[in-house]
């Protein structure tokens, strides 16, 4: 099975700061990546898809990039709004990193 | 509007069974593959289910393997989740999701499933 580890678990950062997440895949799964954001008591959102490409209506300060087995969630300029869970998830099989939480410094 | 709302979720006792229900409305419910997913308390997102627009192919987690069978009524555009022989550890909201190219999208609100004496 393929497994996804996120790096850091944890994350303080302040606001206007650039933030990046790192998932790691135990095997290489092309860019078949997706980002996710979830809020405190909120369902997860999709923020990126294969990889690299931006959803509708998603701020441009989020950006993904990578392949095969590494692959980065960059948040440029971290907002309020930004504050949350990150998950990556792979679509060979469909499991979940074990997230990242963003915290306020 | 594209929606997912679950419902059935509930308090039930360990070895007891639920059916779990997804609503689906705002796009061709026919066309798409569907996924359950799960959030235990505190915890990350662990997948569970998934179903193809047909029914033709179905997959699960290791976790719900022969306890939890996923189907779905494209006629209703409803997709369903049986659990069988609950356990604490299956404690958790549990999520529909729609499968896009490749992300989940839209996700449904959660219902919350307890499972305790």
């Amino acid at each position: 099975d393929i497994q996804l580890t996120q790096s850091p678990s944890f994350l303080s950062a302040s606001v206007g700061e650039t933030v990046t997440i790192t998932c790691r895949a135990s095997q290489g799964i092309y860019n078949y990546l997706a980002w996710y954001q979830q809020k405190p008591g909120a369902a997860p959102k999709l923020l990126i898809s294969g990889a690299s490409t931006l959803q509708s209506g998603v701020p441009s300060r989020f950006s993904g990039s990578g392949s095969g087995t590494e692959f980065t969630l960059t948040i440029s300029s971290l907002q309020p709004e930004d504050f949350a869970t990150y998950y990556c998830q792979q679509f060979s099989a469909w499991t979940f990193g074990q997230g990242t939480k963003v915290e306020i410094k | 509007e594209v929606q997912l709302v679950e419902s059935g979720g509930g308090l039930v006792n360990p070895g007891g069974s639920l059916r779990l229900s997804c609503a689906a409305s705002g796009f061709t419910f026919t066309t798409y593959s569907m996924h359950w997913v799960r959030q235990a308390p505190g915890k990350g997102l662990e997948w569970l289910s998934c179903i193809s627009s047909s029914s033709g192919h179905i997959y699960y987690a290791d976790s719900v393997k022969g306890r939890f069978v996923v189907s779905r009524d494209n006629a209703k555009g409803a997709l369903y989740l049986q659990m069988d022989s609950l356990t604490a550890e299956d404690t958790a909201i549990y999520y529909c999701a729609r499968q896009a190219l490749f992300g989940f999208d839209p996700w449904g609100q959660g219902t919350l499933v307890t499972v305790s004496s």
